[in-house]
């Protein structure tokens, strides 16, 4: 069964430094999702991206995150300079139509130290 | 914008016994209602969902139902077993083009064998 792969699973970094999660969406899927969740919270919507470009940002989403669909099949979440408070479970997602079930990845675990 | 509330946070049953969790929202508009089912370290999967012009829908031991008037919806788990414990998660959409999942904030369920 086709499956959102995601890595790294986890990452440490130093508050300041600059994070790179990345993903590889179903295959034929159209739209791509980022959300995050702070550990014992909720499942937070940051972004979506259709046809290459952002459709729709949260206010978690602000100048520090960008994404980006760099070669047809990866699609990559940056956090230019990392916070204390941006430690959480980074959940890839992707969809086939825009009316379709949510698949989503097993999530990249960031530590900001 | 919308905003989802799940209850309760956490729910232990007996083995065999149902487990009911409720969820309410805010924006009449929305028209979607996936459950998604975290077990530990893993990302949500997509167990049921419900769109806006029905008012029950069953899979084998797993039930949702939504009463739209008073903007809230339910699962229903029946003959609960072990393997059922886990995080359970409640989200709304309103279901144009890849519109975004706004989440509750979880049910942990324990099954106790």
């Amino acid at each position: 069964e086709p499956e959102v792969t995601q890595t790294p699973s986890h990452q440490v970094t130093q508050m300041g430094q600059e994070v790179i999660l990345r993903c590889v969406p179903i295959s034929n899927h159209l739209y791509f999702y980022w959300y995050r969740q702070i550990l014992g919270q909720k499942v937070e919507f940051l972004v979506s991206f259709y046809n290459n470009e952002i459709s729709e940002k949260s206010e978690i989403f602000d100048d520090q995150f960008s994404v980006e669909r760099p070669d047809g099949s990866n699609f990559t979440l940056k956090i230019r300079s990392t916070k204390l408070e941006d430690s959480a479970m980074y959940f890839c997602a992707s969809m086939k139509t825009g009316t379709g079930e949510l698949f989503f990845g097993e999530g990249s675990r960031l530590t900001v130290l | 914008g919308e905003n989802v509330e799940q209850h309760p946070s956490t729910l232990s049953v007996q083995e065999g016994d149902s487990a009911v969790i409720k969820c309410t929202y805010s924006d009449s508009a929305s028209n979607y209602f996936p459950w998604y089912k975290q077990e530990l370290g893993k990302g949500p999967q997509l167990i049921i969902d419900i769109r806006s012009n029905v008012g029950e829908k069953k899979d084998q031991r797993i039930a949702v139902t939504l009463n739209k008037t008073a903007k809230h919806f339910s699962l229903h788990i029946t003959e609960t077993q072990p393997e059922d414990s886990a995080v359970y998660f409640c989200a709304a959409s309103k279901r144009a083009a890849g519109n975004k999942l706004t989440f509750g904030g979880g049910t942990r369920v324990l099954v106790k064998p």
